[in-house]
């Protein structure tokens, strides 16, 4: 397994279009978490799942946000109608909560969202 | 509310230095702790990570971290830094009340040769 991949890397947009990001975690972890990332901060917590089911979401989610992971492998955000406030690096992280796995998060290398 | 704070968001360190970055974090239950690494135009790794026994702990590349749960502290220490340290250091914890991971904003770590 070669770890989290996110795609695309980079997404240029116009305001006012949709972009769909994708995030195929590490195979036989279960929980999968997305966080947003702009410069100068840390990443914030966006929306988590266990398998298929999105546990929680933060009030950063607005309603032009959803995530989605239907077969508690891949999971992707959409953002509608897309504001310049939305650009940012969008981070997946995956981890297990299997015997003997320690929880920490493993990421993806981040997509890279710029809206115009 | 969960939330975790690191005090230092710009360090400037010659090589050799020692160096310490601080991080506090909100009460929450039991907590797991950890120090990610961000290299620049690289993703987030693990430094080191804190779950239970002694409250020192060890990470790689001679990073280590100290728990002290009075303090509600996780700072984390280098004897000695080198040229090649020089990236964005982030603390984390892992409330297991809420299954939620909260990060702090990061310290951005600079090195002089």
């Amino acid at each position: 397994d070669t770890g989290v991949s996110q795609d695309p890397r980079h997404k240029i947009t116009k305001r006012g279009q949709n972009v769909t990001f994708r995030c195929d975690p590490i195979s036989e972890h279960n929980r999968l978490y997305w966080y947003r990332q702009t410069l100068g901060q840390g990443p914030e917590f966006l929306t988590y799942f266990q398998n298929e089911a999105q546990l929680e979401k933060s009030r950063l989610l607005s309603d032009r946000f959803s995530a989605e992971r239907p077969k508690g492998s891949f999971s992707t955000l959409e953002i509608q109608r897309t504001e310049q406030g939305d650009s940012a690096m969008y981070l997946c992280a995956s981890s297990s909560t299997g015997t003997g796995h320690t929880g920490e998060l493993f990421f993806g290398e981040g997509s890279r969202l710029t809206v115009l | 509310a969960q939330s975790v704070s690191q005090h230092n968001h710009h360090v400037i360190l010659s090589e050799a230095a020692s160096l310490e970055l601080g991080c506090n974090y909100s009460y929450g239950g039991t907590v797991n702790l950890f120090w990610y690494v961000q290299y620049p135009g690289q993703h987030l790794q693990l430094l080191l990570k804190y779950f239970s026994g002694d409250p020192l702990v060890k990470g790689i590349k001679g990073f280590e971290a100290e728990f002290i749960k009075s303090k509600f502290s996780f700072n984390l220490r280098k004897p000695s830094v080198q040229w090649s340290d020089t990236a964005e250091y982030f603390c984390a914890v892992f409330y297991s009340g809420t299954y939620k991971y909260i990060f702090g904003t990061g310290t951005r770590l600079k090195v002089l040769a």
